[in-house]
């Protein structure tokens, strides 16, 4: 079936440093890639997604490009702040499924430190 | 209109009792879905509803579990004869089916003593 795998953390940063979040996936189909932020205390929001190959998606200084050549999908942001400590899960869906039904990776968990 | 909305936030119970668990989705959005989320993993997928109509169920979802979605508005899910292993954070998410954007509920945690 359909997984995706994420880099493991948790990830400890500096404010302002560049951040990478690997992730990668299997599937069958054509999914679907996007990138999920659950800050402290909150649900599951979506950041950032791609719906076919090439494309990059982005939002609040996020970026990630749907390769598929190497089936990945990493999240990257050049200068992190503490506010984007949270955890971020990465995510795929095959609409050829009937419904955005989606697989999740088992998280990453940011910590930013002033 | 906030969100969507989970009831009871945290669930406390032993094992073998009943519990039921309450979802309001946005109000315009005629999808919602059920995922379950243990420490330390991604969530996993339980079942989606369009309208009143439950259209998929995960293997993950075991006979003791029953989701409803009477009038095609809020949901509930019941587990019946808790276990232990039930202990998790219960996620119901909703969505229109033109967008399929998800939008998530802060979420329901249930512990099994």
């Amino acid at each position: 079936g359909d997984s995706v795998t994420q880099m493991e953390g948790p990830v400890t940063l500096s404010e302002e440093a560049f951040l990478t979040i690997n992730c990668t996936y299997t599937a069958t189909g054509y999914p679907s890639l996007f990138w999920y932020v659950q800050y402290p205390g909150e649900g599951l929001q979506l950041l950032l997604k791609a719906t076919k190959a090439d494309d990059k998606g982005s939002n609040k200084g996020f970026e990630a490009t749907y390769r598929k050549e190497t089936t990945s999908f990493h999240l990257e942001k050049g200068s992190v702040q503490v506010s984007d400590s949270a955890v971020y899960f990465c995510a795929l869906s095959d609409f050829g499924q009937g419904a955005q039904k989606l697989v999740f990776g088992q998280g990453t968990r940011l910590t930013i430190n002033p | 209109d906030t969100g969507v909305s989970q009831n009871p936030r945290h669930k406390i119970t032993k094992r073998g009792q009943n519990v039921t668990f309450r979802c309001d989705p946005i109000s315009e959005h005629n999808r919602l879905y059920w995922y379950r989320q243990t420490l330390g993993q991604g969530p996993e997928f339980l079942t989606y509803f369009q309208n009143e109509a439950q259209l998929e169920k995960s293997r993950l979802l075991s006979d003791r579990f029953s989701a409803e979605r009477p009038k095609g508005s809020f949901s509930t899910l019941e587990i019946q004869r808790t276990e232990q292993g039930d202990s998790a954070m219960y996620l119901c998410a909703s969505s229109l089916v033109s967008t399929g954007e998800l939008f998530f509920g802060e979420g329901s945690r249930l512990t099994v003593l």
